[in-house]
């Protein structure tokens, strides 16, 4: 059964850069089947789409988060991570890592979250 | 990116239907088949129950069903059961390449 598992910094500074990483378990990150995305809950509200890497490193990001956002993949490891940079306050919330099938919106597995808490 | 147009609650009692709408745009739902549905309860993931518009993932209930009808998808559950109160997010891919989720609908069993 597969499984991911975020990780990374409970709290982090304002101005600062989240770095967070999804390990992978129960199957290759490097089938080419798969793509590998990252989304966030703010508290209390829905849910926002980060953006998404493919086995190759192929990424796409959230146009409203482009220019802070880097998702790699690591086949080392099996994980892959997520640096989002210049935090604000508004960077609080539950970021997940999940998996969906690539011609598809078949998004089955996801992480149980971690929640990232942006304050000085 | 805008977020898809969910209603904000909806409610029905045990054994009736219910249905959740999420309003795209022609850059979205209106033009790709790749709408899914996801079922979030209290500080638990979202778990996928409708994906590609109408297919229901293995294990899920026969009582959910997905449909859309140009920039308007639809999610169905007929037969409500008080373990379906939880909140409902839409997402469709979109023509830039990204994908866009609703705003989330909680469902309440009355």
């Amino acid at each position: 059964q597969l499984q991911l598992q975020e990780s990374g910094p409970g709290l982090v500074k304002p101005s600062e850069t989240l770095s967070l990483s999804c390990s992978v378990s129960g199957g290759a990150i490097t089938s080419s089947d798969y793509y590998w995305g990252w989304i966030r809950q703010s508290p209390g509200k829905g849910l926002q789409w980060i953006g998404n890497v493919d086995y190759s490193g192929t990424t796409n990001y959230n146009p409203s988060l482009k220019s802070r956002v880097t998702i790699s993949v690591d086949t080392s490891k099996n994980q892959i991570s997520l640096d989002l940079s210049y935090v604000t306050a508004a960077d609080t919330a539950v970021y997940f890592c999940a998996r969906r099938k690539g011609g598809t919106s078949w998004r089955d597995f996801w992480g149980q979250g971690t929640l990232v808490t942006v304050s000085s | 990116q805008s977020a898809l147009t969910q209603p904000a609650s909806v409610s029905g009692s045990p054994g009736q239907s219910i249905t959740i709408s999420c309003i795209g745009t022609s850059s979205d739902v209106g033009t790709f088949n790749y709408v899914s549905w996801y079922q979030q309860n209290p500080g638990k993931a979202p778990k996928l129950i409708i994906y590609d518009v109408t297919n229901r993932p293995s294990g899920v209930s026969n009582r959910f069903s997905g449909s859309k009808s140009g920039n308007t998808a639809s999610l169905v559950i007929s037969g409500l059961q008080a373990e379906d109160e939880a909140v409902y997010y839409c997402n469709s891919y979109t023509s830039v390449r990204t994908w866009v989720f609703g705003g989330g609908t909680k469902l309440t069993v009355l």
